[in-house]
């Protein structure tokens, strides 16, 4: 079975630093492009950004270039999405999801993993 | 980066009824459309990738269609544990975007 099991829920001050990470199973964690999506406090899913395991190839939304770092460590099967220094604005439930597309494109997310729920507050 | 635009925003129906939900994007896309369905305390679920294919598992009475900028995601007759959100999402172009959702309450 084809799986992905984040890690679990961050309590944070603003200005620390967090690593939340996705481990994958199941298939050829190097074959496959991995995204991370944040959806808000009862918001919609926003796409942050996207990795290549196989060679780390990343790119970023606009919105979120900067703002995080996307990496991965392919002898363990797991993606990071990391911040420098949170913001209570950074609140949210962040999924990673498996990408269909050979490119990161022209594809589709499946499956996801259950969320990490990431609160940022002093 | 391509804009998605799904309609209505939310929606009341009752167990039983036809219902479609529209996606629009700001330029073509092709067939590279993908619908998600969401629950309460859950990650999304994808039903319908490249516009019409149905994904594995899910039931037949999702349906999905359309190219170009205009796609419809159709539940042919509801049943109780279709009452979701609903998302569209574009993989034509690098920067992935999604709809704003679709919130279909019972009624």
């Amino acid at each position: 079975e084809v799986q992905l099991v984040q890690s679990g829920a961050e309590v944070k001050k603003p200005g620390e630093s967090l690593k939340i990470s996705c481990k994958g199973s199941g298939y050829s964690f190097t074959s496959y492009w991995i995204g991370w999506v944040r959806q808000m406090p009862g918001k919609g899913l926003e796409w942050m950004g996207i990795i290549y395991p196989g060679d780390s190839d990343t790119r970023y939304s606009p919105s979120f270039q900067g703002q995080v770092t996307i990496s991965a460590d392919k002898s363990i099967s797991t993606a990071y999405l990391q911040w420098s220094s949170l913001k209570a604005s950074d609140t949210a439930m962040y999924y990673c999801a498996r990408h269909s597309g050979i490119t990161g494109t022209t594809g589709w997310f499946d499956p996801w993993g259950q969320g990490t729920l990431v609160t940022v507050s002093s | 980066d391509i804009q998605m635009t799904q309609s209505p925003s939310s929606l009341s129906a009752s167990v039983g009824d036809r219902v479609t939900i529209t996606c629009r994007a700001s330029q073509s896309i092709s067939s590279y459309l993908n619908w998600y369905q969401q629950k309460p305390g859950k990650a999304p679920k994808l039903l319908i990738y490249a516009a019409s294919s149905l994904q594995s598992g899910v039931p037949s009475r999702f349906s999905g269609s359309g190219s170009g900028t205009d796609f419809t995601l159709t539940i042919s007759s509801l049943q109780p544990e279709d009452f979701a959100t609903y998302y569209c999402q574009q993989s034509y172009s690098t920067a992935i975007t999604f709809g704003q959702g679709t919130r279909l309450e019972i009624k």
